[in-house]
């Protein structure tokens, strides 16, 4: 069975540290691999996706970067983290080859704080 | 512009009572409309998926609904339980082009005893 996989669970880091979250999925090939952000009481806002390695589109212009090394690994990363950088961050795949009628499976978020 | 609408923002029901979310969007052309349920501190987890063609569709306690032409959908909680306690997110996919979903910002569901 596919599994997802995202760390850490938690994050306290300080304004202008630089930020590296991981998201690794398991029991499946070539999937579309997503990041969310959600904010307090907030919905979720798809920041980055990629349909294969190396290939990364970003939905909004912002302070983080992802990459995609390898097929079933996606990171999440940030140069210096500002104090808007706060959230609910949600790792998501999807099977590429049901198309839209896959639904997105998300792993359990990263709770990231800026103080 | 694609845009998916949820109502209520939030609703508090007692345990053993019945509720309906409602969810309008205007994602075109229209695939499918997925209803997710999250808990707190957790990722989103598939309930549902309406196509086209359904106007019903139940998993267990959950019965969701489409009206395709007024392009609504509803989802009915019957007997409520205190683990329905979640955010409910209506979810709308477009025929075609990227493989990326529109999200309604969810319906936040407190039941309690």
């Amino acid at each position: 069975s596919q599994t997802i996989h995202q760390w850490p669970a938690t994050l306290v880091q300080p304004v202008g540290s630089p930020l590296s979250l991981e998201c690794t999925v398991e029991g499946t090939s070539n999937p579309n691999l997503y990041w969310y952000r959600q904010a307090a009481g907030r919905g979720l806002q798809l920041l980055f996706y990629s349909v294969g390695i190396g290939q990364i589109s970003s939905e909004v212009p912002q302070n983080l970067s992802a990459s995609r090394p390898q097929d079933r690994q996606f990171i999440l990363s940030s140069k210096k983290l500002l104090l808007s950088d706060s959230g609910f961050y949600l790792c998501a795949w999807s099977n590429r080859g049901a198309g839209n009628n896959s639904p997105l499976h998300f792993g359990n978020g990263t709770r990231l704080t800026v103080t | 512009k694609n845009q998916v609408e949820q109502s209520p923002q939030s609703l508090i029901i007692l345990e053993g009572k019945n509720c309906t979310l409602q969810c309008n969007y205007t994602v075109s052309p229209f695939s499918n409309l997925r209803w997710y349920k999250q808990d707190t501190g957790r990722g989103p987890v598939s309930l549902t998926i309406m196509t086209f063609s359904e106007n019903t569709k139940s998993n267990g306690r959950y019965t969701a609904t489409l009206d395709a032409d007024t392009k609504q959908s509803s989802l009915h909680i019957t007997a409520s339980q205190l683990s329905d306690s979640a955010s409910y997110i209506c979810v709308v996919s477009a025929i075609g082009g990227s493989y990326i979903p529109t999200f309604g910002r969810g319906t936040s569901l407190i039941v309690h005893p």
